[in-house]
């Protein structure tokens, strides 16, 4: 299966320890935009990055949170000292092009995260 | 700031029963998707519609966008409990991330 991977699938964590998020994108894409969503919310976008770019972050809070794509391995999602507020499902989505006339993407199966 | 709105937010029918679902905004997009959602998964792309006007046929399913490439409208013809899901849509065009509505959630009953 070729398609976008993320793992874990699922991730409880304890108020103030650390989330790392990994995804895998398709496949030769080089492009990878994350997302967070909340239960009956549509999908907020967080940031967008090429190999070792952060290109656009507009959507990540400014504290606690990073990401980072590197020239080998997964893209990974970092959440510091999480609290409540952290818990939704993270998606990932991947794309073999970078802004064009078809924004299209695909995502990753998720993974959701429960801070207790 | 584009937005797009989308209509019904929620949408419960019985197996057999045709649906329509809408996509509106007030801005022009290069390009709009629709992807469905299954509980627990991500979504899926379904189409990807580029010319106003443009119709999109996949099996039961019809897209169609409009004229001014502002709105879009999903037609599901026999719903099948197969279809249950969140259907969401996403218009791309004037920066690097696409636009997604806050989807509407359809459960078709057997």
């Amino acid at each position: 299966n070729a398609g976008v991977m993320q793992n874990p699938r699922h991730l409880v964590r304890r108020r103030g320890q650390e989330a790392r998020l990994r995804c895998s994108p398709m496949k030769g894409h080089s492009h990878v935009y994350w997302y967070r969503q909340l239960p009956e919310e549509g999908l907020k976008f967080m940031v967008y990055l090429q190999k070792e770019n952060i290109i656009d972050e507009s959507g990540m809070p400014k504290e606690r949170f990073s990401a980072e794509f590197p020239k080998e391995g997964p893209s990974i999602l970092r959440i510091q000292q999480v609290v409540r507020g952290d818990s939704a499902a993270y998606f990932c989505a991947s794309s073999s092009v970078g802004p064009s006339v078809i924004y299209e993407q695909y995502f990753g199966p998720g993974t959701r995260l429960t801070v207790t | 700031t584009q937005l797009l709105e989308q209509s019904p937010q929620f949408l419960s029918i019985q197996e057999g029963e045709n649906l329509t679902v809408y996509c509106n905004s007030s801005s022009v997009f290069s390009s709009l998707q629709w992807y469905r959602q299954e509980p627990g998964e991500g979504p899926v792309l379904l189409v990807t519609v580029v010319t106003g006007g443009e119709v999109k046929k996949l099996k039961r399913l019809t897209f169609q966008f409009g004229d001014a490439r502002k709105d879009s409208s999903l037609h599901i013809t026999a719903a099948q409990p197969g279809d249950t899901g969140l259907y969401l849509c996403a218009g791309g065009g004037g920066s690097y991330i696409p636009t997604f509505g806050r989807g509407t959630s359809l459960i078709v009953h057997p």
